[in-house]
């Protein structure tokens, strides 16, 4: 089974600049999640897609940060601008839908962003 | 509001002894509790999980344990090897009322802010 994709691993944006991550979930897991993970601290969530609809964005900082799910698969997570309190490893995951099995999430290797 | 924390940055152990890394909880809520580990440039990986109706689970090397009254979970690893040096998170959720109230909020998770563990040869 293929594990969750994401690109581009690593970027460096001057502040103020666009960016953009893109994620593939395990084949199908109708749950994906993007999360902040800032050096020194534990991932936090920014939004849940429970197939192509959102469930939870109430941390996303939506007057710069978009996140979107075509089709329920493949989702796309936007900064515009960047500041450079943004600089963090954006992880995005998946999991399965319902119960438990929901609680167990399978991570992407995540996209270093660096603002300057 | 830090509700999930892990108050030692960092353990080191030698290899065949026990680790013990530690988390603790403030919201009484929280009914579910998982451990992942991540090693560098990659995504954590889900490890071992507690219901709040347990207060043991074991798979193979590694248990945690959960005490209810004290908001405080533990994770074990007997005997550690060097292969488990790695940042270890404690996450908590609200699995039992989300679901009661047929909510949305399955697989949220909080996560604890890390321990980096090292186990020497």
């Amino acid at each position: 089974e293929a594990g969750v994709a994401q690109s581009p691993r690593y970027k460096i944006i001057e502040k103020r600049q666009s960016v953009a991550f893109w994620c593939n979930p395990i084949s199908g897991h109708a749950t994906l999640y993007w999360y902040q993970q800032i050096l020194g601290q534990g991932p936090k969530l920014l939004i849940q897609f429970q197939n192509n609809g959102v469930v939870d964005d109430s941390q996303l900082p939506k007057d710069r940060f978009s996140a979107e799910r075509l089709k329920g698969v493949d989702s796309t997570l936007k900064i515009q601008p960047a500041k450079l309190e943004d600089s963090a490893v954006y992880l995005c995951a998946s999991s399965r839908r319902g119960g438990l099995l929901a609680h167990e999430q399978y991570f992407g290797p995540g996209t270093r962003l660096t603002v300057t | 509001d830090q509700q999930v924390k892990q108050n030692s940055p960092s353990l080191s152990v030698q290899e065949g002894r026990i680790s013990i890394l530690n988390c603790d909880y403030t919201n009484s809520m929280f009914d579910y509790f998982l451990w992942y580990k991540k090693y560098p440039a990659e995504g954590p990986t889900f490890l071992i999980s507690i219901s709040s109706i347990k207060d043991k689970n074991e798979d193979g090397r590694f248990t945690v344990f959960l005490n209810k009254s004290a908001k405080h979970l533990s994770l074990h690893i007997v005997p550690s090897q060097p292969g488990d040096s790695a940042v270890y998170f404690c996450a908590a959720s609200l699995y039992l009322l989300s679901s009661n109230a047929g909510g949305t909020s399955y697989g949220k998770l909080t996560f604890g802010q890390g321990t980096i563990l090292t186990v020497h040869p």
